[in-house]
């Protein structure tokens, strides 16, 4: 089945460090790429939308000074938390689709605590 | 009111039990509907689609009735590896690619 890798797993970090997390598609390429965050015992919410080659879609109220998306090439898309504080921890998931009629497929997930 | 609301749960049934989950979407043009897996700290997985006829696939079977904007997951015969928080998540805009999810119910298989 399709592979979405997400690195690193685990973050760990002081406060004001920016933190880059990567999601490359393994074996298909992604047109598509989504970033979600989920908090505890909530649900995933869309934080941003990214196609290869374009600006990122961000959902309202996600500021997209903070959170850099970067879709530089079909296989891999890159979102980076800049002066990351501790409110922005958590469980931070990518997805990539080939095409808009394919499921999304997901990362496994990137678990950020800012100390 | 939230696009797709599920109970929370937790739901803890005995191993061989039938457990049903329901969930309800505020768009009426929504076009495509999942349930979703997710285990504990760990990425959502796609368990299957929902389509309007309903759909079976081994144990599993969803349903959904577009009148009432519901959506259900039976599960039968349960087995302790189905223990995970199980996702409602809906596609509510046509030609885009958005999903919403829902916050989940917790199943807790005990044997």
């Amino acid at each position: 089945g399709a592979v979405v890798s997400q690195h690193p797993s685990r973050v760990i970090c002081k406060s004001g460090t920016s933190v880059k997390i990567e999601c490359r598609s393994l074996d298909f390429q992604a047109t598509t790429m989504f970033w979600y965050r989920q908090f505890p015992k909530q649900s995933l919410m869309l934080m941003a939308t990214s196609n290869e080659g374009s600006k990122a879609t961000y959902e309202q109220g996600v500021e997209k000074d903070k959170f850099l998306i970067n879709h530089a090439s079909l296989t891999l898309s890159t979102l980076t938390v800049t002066s990351a504080h501790p409110e922005d921890s958590s469980f931070y998931i990518c997805s990539a689709q080939a095409t808009g009629r394919q499921p999304q497929h997901f990362g496994d997930g990137t678990r950020l605590s800012i100390l | 009111r939230k696009e797709v609301e599920q109970d929370p749960g937790p739901f803890n049934v005995p191993e061989g039990a039938t457990v049903a989950f329901n969930c309800t979407y505020s768009n009426s043009a929504s076009q495509s509907f999942f349930w979703y897996r997710q285990d504990c700290r760990k990425e959502p997985k796609l368990l299957m689609s929902v389509y309007s006829s309903g759909n079976e696939d081994g144990r599993f079977t969803a349903q959904l009735n577009r009148a009432s904007q519901y959506i259900s997951l039976l599960i039968r015969d349960s087995k302790l590896s189905d223990s995970a928080t199980y996702l409602c998540v809906v596609n509510p805009i046509q030609g885009a690619q958005k999903l919403v999810f829902g916050q989940g119910t917790r199943l807790t298989i005990n044997p």
